[in-house]
């Protein structure tokens, strides 16, 4: 069955050290993002790819990076400069063409310890 | 800028009782989509309804149905014969029409007790 991957579902980084966080898809969409979502907000886009090897920056960028080399994989890099990364990441997908809303993957935890 | 508005942090309805939550946005965009997004304990979000702006017909899904307002813009989601399954996080949800990128814009979010 076609849907998004994100590993590991639970994950616990210490303070000062780097973390990526993994996205695999294989329905075939093109464009993949990156979402972070805190207790009693909504979500907020981090990054987000329409294509191979190009990406942009979202609402709160600072202090993540990603890279897309392949089409079905759109890995985040939650970096040391990152000052309050515990948090809830979503990572989702979406066909081309109008109207279509987005496939989601089921999340990663992120603790900082 | 693109906003999204959910003023009802928490809601609550009987089991087999109807319920709206509601949704208003702001947008200077004319092609745009709207979405209702259903979060339950299992975190996986999972797509309830959508709307093309361009429609006036209002959306309906089974139970789930929305009242498009486009001039007030305001979306609101009613829930038909609440189940005990509806229990969850609702978030309205807006994007842009394929020309203008497609990144979606989220409201804060309401959650949804149903009481048996």
């Amino acid at each position: 069955d076609g849907g998004i991957t994100q590993s590991p579902k639970y994950l616990f980084r210490k303070e000062g050290q780097n973390v990526t966080l993994s996205c695999e898809q294989n329905l075939n969409h093109d464009a993949m993002y990156w979402y972070r979502q805190d207790p009693g907000q909504g979500l907020r886009l981090i990054y987000y790819s329409q294509i191979v090897n190009d990406f942009q920056k979202g609402d709160i960028a600072e202090g993540y990076s990603v890279s897309r080399e392949k089409k079905e994989s759109f890995p985040l890099t939650v970096t040391s400069a990152q000052k309050n990364p515990t948090a809830f990441y979503l990572c989702a997908s979406r066909a081309p063409g109008k109207g279509y809303g987005y496939t989601f993957g089921s999340g990663t935890r992120l603790t900082v310890v | 800028a693109q906003t999204v508005t959910q003023s009802q942090p928490e809601m609550s309805v009987q089991e087999a009782e109807t319920v709206t939550l509601s949704c208003t946005y702001d947008t200077s965009e004319s092609d745009y989509y709207l979405f209702w997004y259903k979060q339950p304990p299992s975190r996986q979000m999972i797509l309830v309804i959508r709307q093309e702006a361009y429609k006036q017909q209002n959306a309906t899904e089974n139970r789930f149905s929305v009242n498009f307002q486009k001039a007030a813009k305001s979306f609101s989601l009613k829930i038909s014969d609440s189940q005990l399954g509806d229990a969850a996080m609702y978030f309205c949800a807006l994007r842009k029409g394929e020309t203008s990128g497609s990144r979606l814009t989220f409201g804060e979010g309401t959650q949804l007790t149903v009481n048996p």
